[in-house]
Parts: structure tokens; sequence; C-alpha cells
């Protein structure tokens, strides 16, 4: 059974900083994998899609790497800033169903 | 151009009673999704509509029903409420399989009493 885990589950930075947000996951065998940003009381918003073939991909400051033989996923994010601060979930596609983690809050402070 | 629209925000019921999630979206996707989110669980999905006409179980089934109404709409109905169902329900949808890029409604906060 795939289990999608997230660590660290919180994490407080001052802004400016570039950081790691880790995702690992049980089972190899995925289609892709997905970041998303969850804000308080709001629902999601798909930041990358890495297919199982790719390594990485990138989107204005953020970058999510792939490494399926580990079964490892990172989110980095490049000069945090206070805008940034929300709940980071990574979801992997299996064959029938998407299976999340269960995020790590982010609070990035002036 | 709306995205995924979710109806009510909010609602309260007593056990017992029943209501119904409706979720509608407007950028021609086929496939169409109802999760479940608890503290310290995730999201976990309920069911869903790989395309118009079509529906199936996901993890979490059990006391819900579905309708794919039209190719737009993706209702999610609770027959007889129970305070295990309290949570927050957000549906999703995408272009065709759920190995594509899923896009996400608002959410409905739940509380069974």
């Amino acid at each position: 059974k795939q289990e999608v885990t997230q660590i660290p589950a919180a994490l407080s930075v001052p802004e400016g900083e570039n950081l790691v947000l880790n995702c690992s996951f049980t089972d190899s065998a995925i289609y892709n994998l997905q970041w998303f940003r969850q804000d308080p009381g709001k629902g999601l918003t798909s930041l990358l899609l890495i297919q199982s073939s790719q390594r990485e991909q990138t989107s204005g400051r953020l970058n999510a790497s792939l490494d399926k033989s580990s079964g490892r996923s990172t989110l980095y994010i490049a000069a945090s800033q206070p805008g940034d601060s929300a709940t980071y979930l990574c979801a992997v596609h299996n064959t029938d169903k998407l299976i999340f983690g269960t995020g790590t809050r982010l609070q990035v402070f002036p | 151009n709306a995205g995924v629209t979710q109806t009510p925000k909010f609602q309260v019921l007593k056990t017992g009673q029943s209501m119904t999630l409706q979720c509608a979206q407007d950028m021609n996707h086929n496939s169409m999704y109802w999760y479940r989110q608890d503290p310290g669980m995730g999201l976990r999905l309920i069911y869903y509509s790989a395309s118009e006409g079509t529906t199936d179980k996901g993890e979490v089934p059990n006391g819900y029903n579905v309708s794919r109404l039209n190719k737009r709409e993706f209702s999610l109905r609770l027959e007889s409420a129970a305070p295990s169902q309290t949570s927050v329900y957000f549906c999703a949808s995408s272009w065709y399989r759920q190995q594509e890029t899923q896009y996400f409604g608002p959410g409905t906060r739940l509380l069974v009493l």
C-alpha cells in the first residue's frame, strides 16, 4: 500500500531564506507526483507536476525534483517571502488514485 | 472562468439528516473527484467519475453516494449523516485521468452533531 510522508510537519523561517520541503513515498511505481499549496480555509492550488520520467520541474522560485528509485521528492523554494506561508502537500499518482501526504505547514516571517 | 465551485461553503447537520454537496466545473474537464480532508489523515478519495455517465469508488466510499449529473456537475450525497463524516470536503477535476493535474474547489466544511 502506497504511503506518502512529509517531513517536517511544520517549518518556520525568516524571509529571504532558501528552503527545502521533503516528500517520501513507499512504492516507486508511480505515474507522476504533484505538489500543491493550501492556504488556511482554502482549497488546493497545484504548483508543479513531475512526470515519472522526469527528474525535475521548475516554476518561478519553485523547483521540484523526483527520485523514483529512492522514493523521494523535494520542493525547493528560493528567496522565501511571507506570501509563501501556507501548507504544502505532495501527492503521488498511483494506477487509479492520488495519494496525499499530510503536508508541511510553512511560516515565513518578515 | 470560475474553475471549480462548491456549495454550500459550510453546513451543520444533526446525526441522521441527509444532504447533497454540489460541485461544478467550467473547464470542460472529463474527470471529477470528491475528497475529504481530516486532521492528521491527509486528503482521501471518496468517489470519482472518469467521464460523464461513470462513477467509481475511492478509498473511503462508505456512507456516501454520488451522481454525475452532466459533464459539468458532480454531486456528493450523505443519506444519513454521522459524526464521523465531520470533515472538509473538496471537489476536483482534471482533463481526463487521475494522472493529470487536478484542480480543486474551495471546499465545504461539514459539521455533524
